[in-house]
């Protein structure tokens, strides 16, 4: 069964600091997505990587997929209010089309 | 314009009873998912169907039958709720069943079986 563990689950954090929440696997995906839930709404995609070590870049946020595609990183500068919500890393198996989701990481920045 | 939309987005109800999710999407995508949230905000797949064929089926119970009368309709029948189906489902679609492909999801619908 393949598992996507993500961390931290919990992030608290002032308006203005960095952080960065980490997907990690044991088995290879195809492909790596990103998604960003808001209370009532369903996930919205951020972004998909699909090479080993590929970088993406949106705005402040930056996203990377481990060379083996095993993992991946979402990293925010400068942290806003507007930032707070559930993030979800989310990897696409090999067998394709199916997404299995990591826990999720509830991300809270204080004015 | 909504891309994928869901109905009801609130369901409460008593055990034993049948209930119906429908979701439309028209984004033109071939394939569409149900997904089930639970209270830890952990989604997991439960059906996946490409132009209307099921593709995936995740162990889910015989009560769940998912139905696509077309490709941009996907509906969630549940009979003989139990008090374990209280999870939020939701509905997405993509553009294919593999590739990198973003999934659009509906806003959900918080089904409360009391």
């Amino acid at each position: 069964t393949q598992l996507l563990e993500q961390s931290p689950q919990f992030l608290s954090i002032q308006e203005g600091e960095n952080l960065t929440v980490y997907c990690n696997s044991s088995s290879v995906f195809s492909s790596l997505q990103w998604y960003r839930q808001e209370p009532g709404e369903g996930p919205v995609l951020l972004v998909t990587v699909v090479t080993g070590g590929e970088v993406k870049k949106l705005k402040r946020l930056t996203f990377q997929f481990g060379d083996a595609r095993k993992d991946s990183s979402l990293h925010i500068t400068a942290a806003q209010p507007g930032d707070t919500g559930l993030y979800l890393c989310a990897g696409e198996n090999n067998q394709g089309g199916k997404l299995i989701f990591g826990q999720g990481t509830e991300l809270s920045v204080k004015p | 314009d909504t891309a994928v939309s869901q109905t009801p987005k609130y369901l409460v109800t008593q055990m034993g009873n049948d209930k119906s999710i429908k979701c439309e999407q028209n984004l033109g995508h071939d394939t569409m998912y149900w997904y089930k949230q639970d209270s830890k905000k952990f989604l997991k797949i439960m059906f996946s169907y490409n132009n209307k064929e099921l593709i995936i089926n995740e162990t889910v119970p015989n009560r769940f039958s998912p139905k696509s009368p077309d490709k941009a309709h996907l509906n969630l029948h549940i009979n003989s709720l139990e008090l374990g189906d209280s999870a939020v489902y939701f509905c997405a679609s993509s553009q294919l069943t593999a590739g990198g492909y973003g999934y659009t999801f509906g806003s959900g619908t918080r089904l409360t079986v009391v």
